[in-house]
Parts: structure tokens; sequence; C-alpha cells
């Protein structure tokens, strides 16, 4: 059973670029999360969606950060244009309604320079 | 609001030692319970949950929790370490209206040979 994918593994950009991250969360599952993490903040929490619709994105920090959810299999973070404070590894999760433990990808480690 | 507490940024052990991170929780109803781990360039794994049904909770790799009310505790434990269990380990609570799980800042887990 495939976990939650997440594309690219590694990215390092300029300031200024625009940058997508891409998430496939796990088949069935109907609420998907994506996190970022950094040494000074540690785990925080930017948006969730249940059954593809935006729920909560008052962590995203600000308009330069978006997502989407086109459909059940797939999700991007955008950020344009993107800043060396953006630098982080960014987490997509997964999971379903009720007991609701996560299921997480591997990350996405960005770096702008 | 719920809030998820981690004593100690590091904790270091020597290997055959006896493990234990810390970990309380803030909430009028019993939450949902749940330690990760990541280990270095990875995602976090689901160690073990609690769900209501037995205070004691095991998990993998030789890892319990013990679910206490009464002092809003979900300590993590293991008898013996091993170097595989350096890794940086999270705690987390989720209430049942909820969807989405309130994080420790995690708690960084050394093994000395």
């Amino acid at each position: 059973d495939a976990g939650v994918i997440q594309s690219p593994r590694h990215e390092v950009t300029e300031m200024g670029q625009e940058v997508t991250l891409r998430c496939k969360p796990i088949s069935g599952h109907d609420y998907l999360f994506w996190y970022r993490q950094t040494m000074m903040r540690g785990l925080e929490l930017l948006i969730y969606f249940n059954n593809n619709v935006p729920i909560d994105d008052s962590g995203m920090p600000e308009d330069r950060f978006s997502a989407k959810m086109p459909n059940a299999s797939f999700s991007t973070l955008k950020i344009q244009p993107s800043e060396p404070r953006d630098s982080a590894v960014y987490f997509c999760a997964s999971s379903n309604v009720g007991e609701g433990e996560l299921f997480f990808g591997e990350g996405s480690r960005l770096t702008v320079l | 609001a719920q809030s998820v507490t981690q004593l100690g940024s590091h904790v270091s052990v020597s290997e055959g030692a006896l493990v234990l991170l810390r970990c309380n929780y803030s909430s009028s109803v019993p939450p949902y319970l749940f330690w990760y781990v990541q280990y270095p360039n990875q995602g976090l794994q689901l160690l073990l949950k609690y769900t209501s049904a037995a205070t004691l909770v095991k998990g993998i790799n030789g890892f319990e929790a013990e679910f206490k009310k009464s002092e809003t505790s979900f300590h993590l434990t293991k008898p013996s370490a091993h170097m595989s269990d350096a890794a940086e380990y999270f705690c987390a609570s989720k209430d049942s209206g909820y969807s989405t799980l309130t994080f420790g800042k995690g708690t960084m887990l050394l093994v000395s040979p």
C-alpha cells in the first residue's frame, strides 16, 4: 500500500522564483494537511482540506502561499514569490475521519537562496 | 485551546538504559493521544496511539505509553534503549470534535554507546 507521496524531495531555488510542492494522499483518506517544519518554529500546520475543500488556512503565513486540492488524489502548495525565510521542510499528511491519526509523507526540503 | 507540552527538548541515555519521554496535554475531555517518531530526513511515523480502549498502549519497536487522566500525562517509555532509537519524538493530541492534531515541540533522543 503506497503511503503519502510528495515531490520534489529537494528543491533549491532563488529568491523571487515560484515554487510548487506536490502531494498525493493515501487513497480513501478524506483529510489532507500541509505542515512546515523549521528548527526555530517546529511543526506548523499551514492548511488542511476535507473532501478537497479547504477548511482552515489560518496557518498560511502570507498571501505568497496558496494551496489547492483539485481532486481527492492530488494537492499542491505554491509559494510565489519565494523568499529565503521560506526555507524549510514541507510535509503533507493525510488521514481518515475518526481517530484521526495522520500519515506523513517524506517531506519536501526547500532551500531559497 | 489544546496544548501539548513535552518536557525536555533533548534527552540523553546510554544504550540499554530506560527511555522516558514526557508528555502532558491540556484538554477538558480525554483526547486521542499519539506518539510519532521522526528519523533524520524522514517524515513522522506513528509509534502508538491512545483511543480510550486501554490506558497502557504498546507500540512499535518496544515502546509503550500510559495514559494517566489524573496527571494529564502520556509519557513514552522503553525498557532498554538501542542506538537505532536515536530520533526526534513528538507527542500529539486530538479532541474527538476536531480534525487536526496538536503537536508538542518534540524531544530529541540521543543514545550513546
